[in-house]
């Protein structure tokens, strides 16, 4: 069973454009919800985080939008640049655990 | 800038034979965990660790993985009789807090041959 669902699989977006990473998940007690950014050959670095008693969280070019009635969140990256091109992962916490449970993986490229 | 770092890069190892993956979390964290990532997979638990005992694990990790926080600092997975599935990018992490964001290591790649 697929806890998160992250679509899409691959994203190409011209630079200076915007790129939309969606997720979705099931369980209500996931109240911790990250999203990291990999480069090839390199461990997950963690880019932005929401807790779902707020419904947008922005840093810099990126920003979380969060809906938890609809229980889905997305990754903004405004005004995308090809040094943004990499694997995307969102991620969820439960409140009584440490387990990070990871979507699939959203490969972005910018194109210059 | 405090990171996670894990030891070697890259491992590669006969089938059969055990392998110790090992890491230093950030110094005031006291929570750890081992990931792992098959090669063009997402990212899968494999379990966490608090206060010298395993907190959470995953189905993955069954009797032929371990781990031992051996002195104040290091944080290691063993993998016993190592099979060819083995094979995958495996990373530490950890965090200060239950429930709260972790930062990773860059990984050892192991490979089983």
């Amino acid at each position: 069973q697929q806890q998160v669902k992250q679509s899409p699989q691959s994203l190409i977006v011209q630079k200076g454009g915007i790129s939309i990473i969606n997720c979705a998940y099931e369980n209500t007690a996931f109240d911790y919800f990250p999203w990291y950014q990999q480069f090839p050959g390199k461990g997950p670095a963690l880019l932005i985080a929401i807790r779902p008693d707020v419904s947008e969280k922005k840093e810099g070019r990126f920003t979380i939008s969060f809906n938890k009635s609809a229980k889905q969140f997305s990754l903004h990256i405004m005004d995308s640049q090809p040094g943004d091109s990499a694997t995307y992962f969102c991620a969820a916490i439960p409140n009584t655990g440490n387990q990070f449970y990871f979507g699939t993986g959203t490969s972005l490229t910018v194109i210059p | 800038e405090p990171e996670v770092t894990q030891t070697p890069s890259h491992q590669v190892t006969q089938m059969g034979q055990e392998v110790i993956l090992r890491c230093v979390p950030i110094s005031n964290h006291l929570y750890f965990y081992w990931y792992r990532q098959i090669l063009g997979q997402k990212v899968e638990f494999l379990v966490s660790f608090y206060n010298n005992e395993i907190s959470e694990k995953s189905e993955i990790f069954d009797d032929q993985f371990s781990v031992e926080r051996p002195d104040g600092s290091n944080f290691t997975l063993k993998i016993r009789s190592t099979k060819l599935e083995d094979s995958a990018m495996y990373f530490c992490a950890s965090s200060t807090h239950m429930n709260t964001e972790a930062f990773f290591g860059q990984g050892t790649r192991l490979t089983v041959v």
